[in-house]
C-alpha cells in the first residue's frame, strides 16, 4: 500500500528564520506527483507548491523550495524566512496513477514573532 | 472569484438524520473529488468524478454514503442515519484533467457535527 509519512507532528521557528519539513512516501510507480498543502487554521486547504517524479530539478515557488530525492523517496519542504502568515498545517501527499492523493498525517508549523 | 465552494459550512444534526452537502466546483473542471478529514488528522479519500460519472469509491464510504453529479457540474454527498462517527471535515475538491498535470484545488469544506 501506498504510504506518506510526515514524522514532525509539530515544529516551530523563529520569524524571519528558515525551516524545513520532512516527508517520505513510499510507492513502486516510477511517475507520479507530490504535493505540499497548507491548511490555516479554519481555513481551506491551499496548495504551496507541487513536484513532478520525472523532474530532476527541485520545485522552487518564491520562499518555498523542495528537496526531492527520489531514490530516498524523500519530499522536504523548505521555508525561508517565515513569516507569521506561514503558521498552519502542513500536508504532504502523493498523487498515484489513479490520481488520488495519498496524504500524511501533517505537521503544524508555528512561527515565533 | 471562482474558486471551489461548498454549503453548507457547519451542520449540526442529530443522530439517525440524514444531511446533504453541496459542492461547486472550479468552472470547467472535469474533476470532482470528496474527502473526508477528522481533527488531527490528513484527508481521507472518499469518491471521485471525472464529468457526471462516479469512477471510484473508497472503502471507507458504507452505504449510508451516497454521491452525485448529475450534470458534471455541482456534487452533493448525502449522508443516510448519520452516527457520531460521522462527525468531521468534508472536503470537495476539484482538477482540471489533463491540464494543470491534475493538480487539486479546495473548498472550505463543511464541517459537521452529529449529537
Amino acid at each position: 500500500a501506498q504510504t506518506v509519512t510526515q514524522s514532525q507532528p509539530e515544529m516551530s521557528v523563529q520569524e524571519a528564520e528558515t525551516v524545513t519539513l520532512s516527508c517520505t512516501y513510499d510507492t513502486s510507480e516510477s511517475d507520479y506527483y507530490l504535493f505540499w498543502y497548507k491548511q490555516p487554521p479554519s481555513r481551506q486547504m491551499i496548495l504551496v507548491i507541487r513536484q513532478e517524479a520525472y523532474k530532476q530539478q527541485n520545485a522552487t515557488e518564491n520562499r518555498f523550495s523542495v528537496n526531492f530525492q527520489k531514490a530516498a523517496k524523500s519530499f522536504s519542504l523548505k521555508i525561508s524566512d517565515s513569516q507569521l502568515g506561514d503558521a498552519a498545517m502542513y500536508f504532504c501527499a502523493h498523487m498515484d496513477s489513479n490520481y488520488q492523493l495519498i496524504w500524511g498525517a501533517g505537521t503544524k508549523l508555528i512561527i515565533k514573532p | 472569484d471562482t474558486g471551489v465552494s461548498q454549503d453548507p459550512r457547519h451542520k449540526i444534526t442529530k443522530r439517525g438524520q440524514n444531511v446533504t452537502f453541496r459542492c461547486d466546483p472550479i468552472s470547467e473542471h472535469n474533476r470532482l473529488y470528496w474527502y473526508r478529514q477528522t481533527l488531527g488528522q490528513g484527508p481521507e479519500f472518499l469518491t471521485y468524478f471525472q464529468n457526471e460519472a462516479q469512477l471510484e469509491k473508497s472503502r471507507l464510504l458504507s452505504d449510508r454514503f451516497s454521491a452525485e453529479r448529475p450534470k458534471g457540474s455541482f456534487s452533493t454527498l448525502e449522508i443516510q442515519r448519520t452516527e457520531q462517527g460521522d462527525s468531521a471535515m468534508y472536503l470537495c475538491a476539484s482538477s482540471l484533467l489533463p491540464a494543470l498535470r491534475d493538480t487539486q484545488y479546495f473548498g472550505p469544506g463543511t464541517r459537521l457535527t452529529v449529537l
